[in-house]
């Protein structure tokens, strides 16, 4: 399986700013994803990171809230803007095998808003 | 209606016996199917993926049940080590890498 870093791991931010979360791969692999994960819940998917062009959001994630960049095939960040208490959580970013559908995660960033 | 539904537990289990526990899908055009760990406060690891003949695992062993559109895991033996939340994962087939998450289910194995 690939070994997946997140910086920062945990960082406290007061609303109405940004935070940029970096995700570095040790391989090339196909697909990344961010997820996030709320106090108590499970993962939600937020959004595809494709590589060299605009990421693929799910229901309810939108561009100019999250925005994704995936320069190549080992690095993504996602950013968190203007952010509110309500975006508290933990952001993880994933990788898909090429091969299987077998996903990996990243230790995850705990986001507190205060 | 959730996409996935797992029972929350938790599962109280002494150590050395045997749990198991399912999860419901509702998308019966899924394609693939996991069983992930997470431990307090830890990312999800993946505990092994599910085949449709079922398969075994050391001590656990994952079923699925295409027809009534569940899926289980059963753990044998069971370690305090294997206190965690179990999440059910599914993977539609007309998307592919994109993972659908159960809530998970907790087991919690005493002494």
């Amino acid at each position: 399986s690939a070994v997946i870093s997140q910086k920062p791991s945990r960082d406290i931010c007061q609303r109405g700013t940004s935070l940029t979360i970096q995700c570095q791969v040790d391989s090339q692999v196909t697909m990344m994803f961010w997820y996030r994960q709320q106090p108590g819940q499970s993962l939600t998917l937020i959004a595809t990171a494709n590589q060299g062009s605009e990421a693929t959001y799910e229901s309810g994630f939108v561009i100019d809230k999250f925005p994704i960049s995936r320069p190549n095939l080992t690095f993504s960040t996602l950013t968190v803007s203007n952010m509110s208490p309500e975006d508290s959580s933990i952001y993880l970013c994933s990788v898909t095998s090429a091969v299987s559908y077998e996903q990996y995660f990243g230790p995850g960033t705990r986001l507190t808003v205060t | 209606r959730k996409e996935v539904e797992q029972d929350p537990g938790p599962f109280n289990v002494p150590e050395g016996a045997t749990v198991a526990f399912n999860c419901t899908y509702s998308n019966s055009a899924s394609q693939s199917f996991f069983w992930y760990r997470q431990d307090c406060r830890k990312e999800p690891k993946l505990l092994m993926s599910v085949y449709s003949s079922g398969n075994e695992d050391g001590r656990f062993t994952a079923q699925l049940n295409r027809a009534s559109q569940y899926i289980s895991l059963l753990i044998r033996d069971s370690k305090l080590s294997d206190s965690a939340t179990y999440l059910c994962v599914v993977s539609p087939y007309d998307s592919w890498g994109k993972l659908q998450f159960g809530a998970g289910t907790q087991v919690v194995v005493t002494p």
